[in-house]
């Protein structure tokens, strides 16, 4: 079956350690994406990626980095700058550069650093 | 800037109809699309229009007016698994997805 998979479900990690979540994809999408969701908020972009070792900057960077050196994968990691990373993280997939451009969405990871 | 505006919340009956608007200012305009999401769980696509006009598919209807930035989600004979989040978002002139923070839509007996 075709898919995203994210790993862990849920995370915990204590303040100033970095953390990295995991991103598979299976669709043989070009693009991949990463949000950020808090509680009663919608999603806010991280970082999207339209080509392997190629990735941009989106609305809510700091803190985070990320890689593409497969087209599956796009792992994201929380780094100890990011003042706030607990919350709800979704990584998703698409066609990239047309003009319908559903994404697809893992089931996400919930980051709680204590 | 860009922009989409979506109610934060809104209560229906079961077995009702509710609708769920959004309106856009947005670079470009590639098609909005329309997501269901559960808490804790992942988005799921619901609709897409790039048309104006109206698009039914079983009890969810999607409408769309280019010219007045505008759109909505119409859900018929609501059903207490229907009580989720509904998320609109519109494919910028770069094929961006911009989101609204969603509307959280209870359902009540």
């Amino acid at each position: 079956d075709g898919g995203i998979t994210q790993s862990p479900k849920y995370l915990f990690r204590k303040e100033g350690q970095n953390v990295t979540l995991s991103c598979e994809q299976n669709l043989n999408h070009d693009a991949m994406y990463w949000y950020r969701q808090d509680p009663g908020q919608g999603l806010r972009l991280i970082y999207y990626s339209q080509i392997v070792n190629d990735f941009q900057k989106g609305d809510i960077a700091e803190g985070y980095s990320v890689s593409r050196e497969k087209k599956e994968s796009f792992p994201l990691t929380v780094t100890s700058a990011q003042k706030n990373p607990t919350a709800f993280y979704l990584c998703a997939s698409g066609e990239a550069g047309e003009a319908y451009n559903e994404q697809f969405f893992g089931p996400g990871t919930r980051l709680t650093v204590l | 800037g860009q922009n989409i505006d979506q109610p934060t919340e809104m209560t229906a009956t079961e077995g009702a109809i509710v609708q769920i608007n959004c309106t856009y200012q947005t670079s470009g305009f590639n098609g909005l699309f329309w997501y269901q999401q559960h808490a804790g769980e992942a988005p799921t696509f619901l609709s897409y229009n790039v048309l104006d006009g109206l698009e039914e598919k079983g009890r969810f209807s999607s409408f769309l007016s280019r010219s007045k930035g505008y759109s909505y989600l119409l859900l018929k004979e609501l059903q207490m698994k229907d009580s989720a989040s509904y998320l609109c978002a519109v494919s910028d002139s770069n094929y961006q997805l911009i989101w609204g923070a969603g509307t959280k839509l209870i359902i009540k007996p």
